[in-house]
């Protein structure tokens, strides 16, 4: 099966400008997480869709960060303005509704993740 | 509260010979599941091994092993037998119940000598 595909790769931006990230989740995969990774640490959690519903957003900075899960597959997280603090790894990632009987153990599918640079 | 602590933040290993990774963690829900990730220097997140927090045994999946112990909270990885390959930063997470999300710890990175 075809895995977890992101967009860009890379990505340098200057502060105050935006940007976004595509991905497109395994086929079949009902959650959708986006992940950030600063260098040197484990990723934190920004938000998880459940099909286009939002599950969790508690991380999410709001001000400046939006995603969306359209119809349910591909998802978009945008910045807006960047900031030089949000220079990081984006990961993307997807997995089997965790919820449903015999799931519990499934694990998430992560993408190549989007490294962006904020100058 | 720190969830999930790996307090190792880089080991060595000798190629051929066994290493294990610690982790801790730190949960009130009796249901829960622990994952081990490798991230390889090119950056993709690689799932190895699974363990919930009802099953009896120890998880196992090939050269990776998993030293669950309850009471402690801690669940350790084993790699066994080195290789060159194994060189990458490892990552330990918990999934409370059926939330979905993982948290991660800090990581572990792993260097194994020829």
């Amino acid at each position: 099966e075809a895995g977890v595909a992101q967009s860009p790769r890379y990505k340098i931006i200057e502060k105050r400008q935006s940007v976004a990230f595509w991905c497109n989740p395994i086929s079949g995969h009902a959650t959708l997480y986006w992940y950030q990774q600063i260098l040197g640490q484990g990723p934190k959690l920004l938000i998880q869709f459940q099909n286009n519903g939002v599950v969790d957003d508690s991380q999410l900075p709001k001000d400046r960060f939006s995603a969306e899960r359209l119809k349910g597959v591909d998802s978009t997280l945008k910045i807006q303005p960047a900031k030089l603090e949000d220079s990081a790894v984006y990961l993307c990632a997807s997995s089997l509704y965790p919820g449903a009987k015999g799931q519990g153990n499934s694990p998430l599918h992560f993408g190549n993740g989007t490294r962006l640079t904020v100058t | 509260a720190q969830k999930i602590t790996q307090t190792q933040p880089g080991m060595f290993v000798q190629e051929k010979e066994a290493v294990t990774l610690d982790c801790t963690y730190d949960t009130s829900d009796p249901s829960y599941g622990l994952f081990w990730y490798k991230q390889p220097s090119s950056g993709e997140m690689i799932f190895l091994i699974y363990q919930g927090s009802y099953d009896q045994q120890n998880a196992t999946e090939g050269r990776y092993s998993l030293n669950f112990q309850k009471a402690r909270k801690s669940a350790n990885l084993v790699i066994s037998a080195s290789q060159l390959g194994d060189s990458a930063m490892y990552f330990c997470a918990m999934r409370e119940g059926n939330t979905g999300k993982l948290i991660f710890g800090q990581g572990t990175t792993l260097q194994v000598k020829p």
